[in-house]
């Protein structure tokens, strides 16, 4: 069984338009996360919930939202795609709230913005 | 905020060399740092931790250690394998609420049998 499985794998679209991304985790986890992972792999948080609070929010544009409807589910919905969107979207669960306990990530979405 | 350096950004070596990548954190207060291999096409992994309260830690063929003075931690792996080879990741963590793991730039390791 897949412990952090997220859907899709790649997601392919044009500038403008509006993707969701799914999350799923059934190690039972309380914290979640979306992590952004450039070109050059550098990996950067997003967010993180716990037990579906928002306890993590860096700098990213509001064009991006979260949303937990429960504590094993995190998905990520993008509206107005650009081309810099383009990454590849990871997702992640930790037992431990906060970033001192392992993290388990899922296999990633690749998004590519044309 | 946290910072992470990582180096070398890419390390060839042969079979059955060692390999050793380094990290160095700004935050004297962070004190949990994982290590992680990243695989073609899939997600980060993590292959060994250490706490602020250990020096040096050891898995197999994979050892870590820690200098809190200097605040650098170092991945070794010994006797590399084909299988080794793929992108390895620091990370560091402050206490602190709302804060979450800080990733280093990641090693590209090649190993050439």
């Amino acid at each position: 069984d897949t412990a952090v499985s997220q859907t899709p794998k790649y997601l392919v679209t044009q500038m403008g338009n509006d993707k969701s991304i799914k999350c799923e985790q059934n190690l039972g986890h309380d914290t979640m996360y979306w992590y952004k992972q450039d070109s050059k792999k550098f990996l950067k948080i997003m967010f993180s919930y716990n037990n579906k609070e928002l306890i993590i929010n860096e700098t990213v544009p509001n064009r991006f939202s979260p949303k937990s409807p429960d504590k094993a589910h995190l998905n990520l919905h993008i509206n107005s795609l650009e081309l810099g969107d383009s990454a590849v979207y990871f997702c992640a669960s930790s037992l431990a709230r906060g970033g001192n306990s392992p993290l388990h990530f899922g296999n990633g979405t690749r998004l590519t913005v044309t | 905020g946290e910072n992470v350096e990582q180096h070398p950004s890419t390390l060839s070596v042969q079979e059955g060399d060692s390999a050793v990548i380094k990290c160095t954190y700004s935050d004297s207060a962070s004190n949990y740092f994982p290590w992680y291999k990243q695989e073609l096409g899939k997600g980060p992994q993590l292959i060994i931790d250490i706490r602020s309260n250990v020096g040096e830690k050891k898995d197999q063929r994979i050892a870590v250690t820690l200098n809190k003075t200097a605040k650098h931690f170092s991945l070794h792996i010994t006797e590399t394998q084909p299988e080794d080879s793929a992108v390895y990741f620091c990370a560091a963590h402050r206490p602190q609420a709302g804060t979450a793991l800080i990733f280093g730039k990641g090693t590209t390791l090649s190993v050439s049998s």
